[in-house]
């Protein structure tokens, strides 16, 4: 199984502030990994999909990269409604697998 | 719009058995590999189990493997998940998504909770 390492599991940040969240692969797994960010109660929304490319209406603030086993979610300014957590997942083998999450909470 | 809805969630003594089912609407249901992914409370996502398009090809996380079985109705536009053996650890919101191969899951449903409980 491919193990995917998000770091750090949590930060906090202020409104403006840039944001970066690494995510690790086990193995290689190309491009296939998408970032989704999920906020209390409510079931996660993908942000980012095969690296790099932005979900259609996803803010143009946040960004995707990576190839390969490191990949990085930034965040350029933060929002307020950025608050929340972020999960990588790999779609390169089954079993998909998510990162253990970052919590990205107000400084 | 697509629409997913969970339902068949509930409280469940360990050992019994509970079916979720995962209403969809407002896309062609037959055309898309569908997935179950889970989320303990307070801890983070899991993926579950996954059913191609037309129902023939099914895996399971090593966690759920000979206790669940994911099927489908494309008749029904229904996603099906039979839990069997319950134990505490699966207590969890239980997702379905829609997979898009390349593009991960674009629609989620709400969630429907699954607490395993004496």
């Amino acid at each position: 199984d491919i193990q995917m390492t998000q770091s750090p599991s949590s930060l906090s940040a202020s409104v403006g502030e840039r944001v970066t969240i690494t995510c690790r692969a086990s193995q290689s797994i190309s491009s296939f990994l998408n970032w989704y960010q999920q906020k209390p109660g409510k079931a996660p929304d993908l942000l980012i999909y095969a690296a790099t490319s932005l979900q259609s209406g996803v803010p143009s603030r946040f960004s995707g990269s990576g190839s390969g086993t490191a990949f990085i979610l930034t965040i350029s300014s933060l929002k307020p409604e950025d608050f929340a957590t972020y999960y990588c997942q790999q779609t390169y083998s089954i079993p998909l697998t998510f990162g253990g999450g970052t919590k990205v909470e107000i400084k | 719009q697509v629409q997913l809805v969970e339902s068949g969630g509930g409280v469940v003594q360990p050992g019994r058995s509970l079916r979720l089912s995962c209403a969809a609407s407002g896309f062609t249901f037959s055309t898309y590999g569908m997935h179950w992914v889970r989320q303990a409370p307070g801890k983070g996502l899991e993926w579950v189990a996954v059913i191609s398009y037309d129902g023939s090809d099914k895996y399971y996380a090593d966690s759920v493997k000979g206790r669940f079985t994911i099927s489908r109705d494309n008749s029904k536009n229904t996603l099906y998940l039979q839990m069997n053996s319950l134990r505490a650890e699966d207590t969890a919101v239980y997702y379905c998504a829609k997979f898009i191969a390349g593009s991960g899951y674009m629609h989620w449903g709400q969630g429907t909770l699954v607490t395993v409980s004496s």
